[in-house]
Formats: C-alpha cells, sequence, structure tokens
C-alpha cells in the first residue's frame, strides 16, 4: 500500500475554500485514491474517492494530476461544522478492505 | 444512509472480565472491519471479516477476538479485559465489490475504559 503525507493542521475562516494536499508518490497502477472526514467521538465518514483527473461531489471536489503522485481535495466555502481531521488514503483494486489511516490533516475552521 | 450499530456506546469495567462488544448493520455487506483508536491518534485495524465464517487478524496485533456467524453480526470479544485495552472500537462494512468497497460506513464506537 503506497505511503501518504499529508499536512498535520491547517487553519482558515468560515466562507473560505480549503485546499488540503496529500502526497502519494508510490501509488500503483491500479490505486485508487479516498478521503474520509472523521468528527471527535465519532467513526471516520467517506467523503471522496478518485482515480485521475477530476471528481466532484456535492460535499468536495478531488484534483488529481495526470501522474497521480498527489492529490488535493478541495473543500468549497467551509463553516464552523467542517472543523474534523481528514484522512488520505491509497488503496489498492485488488480491495483488501485493508485501509490504512495515517496522522491526517486536523482542519480548524475558525469564525 | 448507514445503518451500522455499535453497542454500548461506553463501557467501564474492571480488570479481568470478558466483554463483547456487539456491531450489526443492516446493508447486507459482506465485508466488516473492527478498528481501534486511542484519543487524537491513528485508527488501528484490528480485525476483519470478508462474509460468513472468514475472520482474519488486522495490522495492530489485539488480544481481541470475533466471530462471524451470521452476515449482519461481527461481535468483538477480550476474555479478559485490562487497563491497556481502554480505547474507542470502530466497527465497520463495506461492499465486496473494487471501487464500492473502498467506502467503508462506520458505527459510532464504543468507548472503553478498564480500570
Amino acid at each position: 500500500l503506497a505511503k501518504t503525507t499529508q499536512p498535520i493542521s491547517m487553519d482558515s475562516y468560515e466562507g473560505q475554500e480549503v485546499n488540503i494536499t496529500c502526497s502519494h508518490n508510490n501509488i500503483a497502477t491500479n490505486d485508487y485514491i479516498t478521503w474520509y472526514q472523521q468528527f471527535p467521538s465519532q467513526g471516520p465518514r467517506f467523503i471522496i474517492q478518485g482515480y485521475k483527473t477530476k471528481v466532484t461531489n456535492e460535499v468536495a471536489s478531488l484534483f488529481i494530476p495526470a501522474d497521480r503522485k498527489s492529490s488535493t481535495l478541495s473543500l468549497p466555502r467551509v463553516s464552523l461544522s467542517d472543523t474534523a481531521v481528514y484522512y488520505c488514503l491509497v488503496v489498492g483494486s485488488s480491495n483488501t478492505g485493508k485501509l490504512i489511516f495515517g496522522q491526517g490533516t486536523t482542519l480548524q475552521v475558525k469564525p | 444512509e448507514a445503518d451500522i450499530y455499535q453497542t454500548p456506546r461506553y463501557l467501564v469495567i474492571g480488570t479481568g472480565k470478558k466483554i463483547t462488544l456487539e456491531c450489526s448493520q443492516t446493508m447486507g455487506h459482506d465485508k466488516m472491519y473492527w478498528y481501534q483508536q486511542d484519543p487524537g491518534m491513528e485508527l488501528h485495524l484490528i480485525h476483519y471479516s470478508y462474509g460468513v465464517n472468514s475472520t482474519e487478524k488486522g495490522d495492530l496485533s489485539s488480544e481481541s477476538t470475533v466471530s462471524r456467524i451470521r452476515t449482519e453480526h461481527f461481535p468483538l470479544t477480550l476474555e479478559s479485559a485490562r487497563p491497556s485495552h481502554t480505547s474507542q472500537y470502530l466497527c465497520a462494512s463495506s461492499e465486496t465489490s473494487p471501487f464500492k468497497g473502498n467506502e467503508q460506513f462506520f458505527g459510532p464506537g464504543t468507548r472503553l475504559t478498564v480500570l
């Protein structure tokens, strides 16, 4: 499983767009990039998943460059309730289901 | 809407007690998982199952055991609890397909304290 590197923490203000970048230099051809969100004392929640280019859903956008060695999670117009830990994961297509959650990025949204 | 349940939500017990943490899901998922997470720390996979009568140990060694007799039920048991078992235990489930299977649905967790 490819190792991921992301900032430990980020601060933002309400209404701003937040971009969290994740590096995964050793990503394999068949790997997917998946992002989860976790609030304190709760289980993680799936946000978005992609393989290449851009993926958008009602919560976020995921940008993946052609070399796929990094990815950027974009949260538009964050609110205080977006304060959480965000995890970037690389998952093999064989999908044993063994997700490796690293430290994640703690996003603090300020008023 | 994810339907995965864990009971109890909080448990305080004494050393040496046997406990079972319950996890049930109503989504018909074949794959189920148990994670352990200390406050402010990373989640670690301790057990997983691909279906009935299938159980495997995860990446973090755990003294707990699991069983999968029914698709919807994946209980975790500690035969003799110790203070080192104090942690939050999170159960999750997912579909089997390679793409959809990366979306795991998590329960609310059980916060275990062993005195």
